[in-house]
């Protein structure tokens, strides 16, 4: 596709479920970035990969969550035994270039989790 | 503790008035972005500032950034119904991209 896409859109689970949100970068994008954006606030960064290597994870809130990007190109973003605090949009964001690097990022249009 | 602070965080105002926006931060960093949200929607590019003095402008929306003083601006010219949405700006760390907490305009007829 031509932007960043995500899925699902909009999820909701109960508390202690595990969720998985996946992003499709565009298309040789080297890297991708995650990020939190709580109801009203600006997003928060959770962990940037650059091809498949996971270069920095320190965004990520707890050992609950985790993401992998294992050829490079698809991202997962998994969050076990949910909590309310978890209730956010997740965004995926990708570029041409390594790190931000002063180019333009693209986000996809997040996944609105709520956790009930 | 790195801070991004914009103000204000709240911005209503009549078509065809001036206004500005502030972000100030707190880091020594040479590259900030500005980015537009419309509600439910994803973040949108506006304007990337790669060097001390930076100046960029798009249609009614021009930025500055000033490193020295830690400080960009989004100035706002004869705004117009369309430019409704909430305005961040974030500062280049590298891999990470820290946000200020937005700044939400209304624009009134």
């Amino acid at each position: 596709g031509a932007g960043v896409s995500q899925s699902p859109r909009y999820k909701v689970a109960k508390r202690g479920q595990d969720v998985a949100l996946r992003c499709d970068p565009i298309s040789g994008h080297v890297s991708l970035f995650w990020y939190q954006q709580a109801l009203g606030q600006g997003p928060e960064f959770l962990t940037y990969f650059q091809n498949e290597a996971q270069l920095d994870k320190s965004g990520l809130p707890s050992d609950r969550f985790f993401a992998e990007r294992p050829e490079g190109s698809v991202s997962t973003l998994k969050i076990q035994r949910t909590q309310q605090e978890d209730s956010a949009v997740y965004l995926c964001a990708s570029s041409s270039t390594t790190g931000l690097s002063g180019n333009t990022i693209y986000f996809g249009e997040g996944s609105w989790l709520t956790v009930v | 503790e790195l801070k991004v602070e914009q103000n204000p965080l709240f911005l209503s105002m009549q078509e065809g008035k001036n206004y500005t926006i502030y972000c100030n931060y707190s880091t020594t960093s040479d590259r900030l972005y500005w980015y537009r949200q419309d509600p439910g929607k994803s973040l949108e590019s506006l304007f990337v500032l790669l060097s001390n003095g930076a100046v960029k402008q798009e249609g009614r929306l021009m930025a500055s950034l000033d490193t020295k003083a830690r400080l960009s601006t989004l100035h706002i010219t004869a705004a117009v119904h369309d430019l409704s949405a909430t305005y961040f700006c974030a500062v280049d760390l590298g891999y990470d991209m820290r946000f200020g907490a937005g700044t939400r305009l209304t624009v009134k007829p």
